[in-house]
């Protein structure tokens, strides 16, 4: 089975602070994404990536940023954080071709104080 | 801009209701549909994904149809019991690299 991992189910951050959600995989899938999810909003997507050291914008990227240096590892960067970024953080994997099926991971619930 | 709509917003049904949640979209242009569950508070678990070359996909009581030509797709559950009680979120892909735009998903309760 895939096991797609998250640093942390909850998290709490004040605001300013550089915030670092980390997602490991273990399936060596090439794309990995950051979602997060909002009620009302849906699940919108934040980053992705489609190969190490490559990054691709999503629908929602302002206050965040990538980095991507190790197949398995994605992490999305918080450089200061603001109370709107309060939210819930999926990371999910797919790997390109195939049947592209996504799997994610457990979330991370970040609250900004 | 890519829109997912789906309805209900949420139905409670008794057990062993047959019931249906629909899904739309605007964008005819799809690689993939997928249907997803999703547990209060945990990540989501992907059920069923069609390809845009098929019309339908089977797992155990779940059914999932695709209509690329009207946009829209349908997530049928049979016999439906109270484990199946979760939100239920369909998601368009519309490129091979996997990226999705979701819909706000139904959220469906199954009482016993």
């Amino acid at each position: 089975d895939v096991k797609v991992t998250q640093s942390s189910r909850y998290l709490v951050k004040r605001t300013g602070e550089k915030v670092f959600l980390e997602c490991v995989q273990d399936m060596d899938h090439e794309n990995m994404f950051w979602y997060r999810q909002d009620p009302g909003l849906g699940l919108r997507l934040i980053y992705f990536s489609y190969d190490v050291k490559m990054k691709e914008k999503g629908d929602i990227p302002e206050g965040y940023s990538v980095s991507r240096e190790k197949k398995e590892r994605f992490s999305l960067i918080l450089e200061s954080a603001s109370t709107n970024q309060t939210s819930m953080y999926l990371c999910a994997t797919v790997t390109s071709g195939g049947t592209n099926t996504q799997y994610f991971g457990p979330g991370t619930r970040l609250t900004v104080l | 801009k890519q829109e997912v709509t789906q309805i209900p917003a949420a139905l409670s049904v008794p057990e062993g209701e047959n019931l249906v949640l629909n899904c739309s979209f605007t964008d005819s242009a799809i690689y993939n549909l997928q249907w997803f569950r999703q547990d209060p508070g945990k990540g989501l678990t992907s059920l069923l994904l069609i390809q845009s070359s098929q019309r339908e996909q089977t797992s155990g009581r779940l059914n999932a149809s695709l209509d690329k030509s009207s946009g829209r797709s349908t997530l049928y559950i049979a016999a439906s019991q109270p484990g199946d009680s979760a939100t239920y979120l369909c998601a368009h892909g519309g490129t091979s690299y996997g990226k999705l735009t979701f819909g706000q998903g139904t959220i469906l309760t199954v009482h016993p």
